[in-house]
C-alpha cells in the first residue's frame, strides 16, 4: 500500500512559538492530503484538506490563520501551528492517497505529538 | 452534514469470543464506508472498506462488515478474537477521501 510518513514525530514548544509539521507521500503523487486532529481518547478530527498549488480549505470552526497549510509539491504538506498555545498539544494526524480526492483509500502518517508548554 | 455514531465506546472480550461493534451513519448521498484499527502505539490502518457492491465486506485478519442502506449501518465483526485485536477500531463515512470518524471503540481481548 502507500506510504505517508510525518516528521517530526512528537514535539515540545514553548508558548507563542511556531511549529511546522511534515506530511509526505513517499511512494505516489497527493495532490490532495488531509489533516487531523486526534484529542486523548477521542476520534479524528478533520481540520482541512491541502490542495497542492492552491489554498487549503478549512473545516468550520479551524482557525486558517492559526493552522497555516502549504502544500507545495505533490509529495509534501506542512502544517504549522503559529503562536501555539497549551490548548493546541494534541496529536496531529495527516492522511493522502494516490487516487484522491477522485476516489480510492486514504493512507495515514503515523502522527505528531505536539505538546505545548 | 455526515456523521458517525459508534455505540460501544469500550468493549471487553475473552479470546476466542464473538466480536461485533456497531457503527451508524447519516449522510445524504452516496457513502464510502470504512472501518479503521489503531493499535497500541501505531498509526491507523484500513481493516476493510465499503464502495459498492457485495454489501458484506471482508477485510484483514478476519474482519467483515456488512453494510445495511436501510439501516444506515455498517457493523463490524469477528467470530472469533485474538488478544492481538486489543485496539481501537474506527468507523468512518468519507466522501472524495475526505472522511467523518465515529468516537472510536476500545477493544480489550483478555488471553
Amino acid at each position: 500500500g502507500a506510504v505517508v510518513s510525518q516528521h517530526p514525530s512528537w514535539v515540545i514548544c514553548k508558548s507563542g512559538t511556531s511549529v511546522k509539521i511534515e506530511c509526505r507521500s513517499l511512494d505516489f503523487q497527493a495532490t490532495t492530503m488531509f489533516w487531523y486532529r486526534q484529542f486523548p481518547k477521542q476520534s479524528l478530527m478533520l481540520m482541512a484538506t491541502s490542495n497542492e498549488g492552491s489554498k487549503a480549505t478549512y473545516e468550520q470552526g479551524v482557525e486558517k490563520d492559526k493552522f497555516l497549510i502549504n502544500h507545495a509539491s505533490l509529495t509534501l504538506s506542512t502544517l504549522t501551528v503559529t503562536s501555539a498555545h497549551p490548548e493546541d498539544s494534541s496529536f496531529y494526524i495527516c492522511s493522502a492517497g494516490p487516487g484522491l480526492p477522485l476516489g480510492g483509500e486514504q493512507y495515514f502518517g503515523p502522527g505528531t505529538r505536539l505538546t505545548v508548554t | 452534514a455526515q456523521s458517525v455514531s459508534q455505540h460501544n465506546h469500550h468493549v471487553i472480550l475473552s479470546e476466542a469470543a464473538s466480536l461485533e461493534l456497531g457503527c451508524n451513519y447519516s449522510y445524504g448521498g452516496t457513502v464510502n464506508l470504512f472501518w479503521y484499527v489503531q493499535y497500541p502505539g501505531q498509526h491507523l490502518q484500513l481493516l476493510l472498506k465499503y464502495f459498492s457492491g457485495d454489501p458484506l465486506v471482508k477485510g484483514i485478519k478476519g474482519f467483515e462488515a456488512e453494510f445495511i442502506k436501510s439501516k444506515f449501518s455498517f457493523n463490524l465483526r469477528k467470530p472469533s478474537v485474538q488478544w492481538s485485536d486489543t485496539a481501537e477500531y474506527f468507523c468512518a463515512v468519507g466522501n472524495a477521501g475526505k472522511s467523518t470518524f465515529g468516537d472510536g471503540t476500545t477493544l480489550t481481548v483478555k488471553p
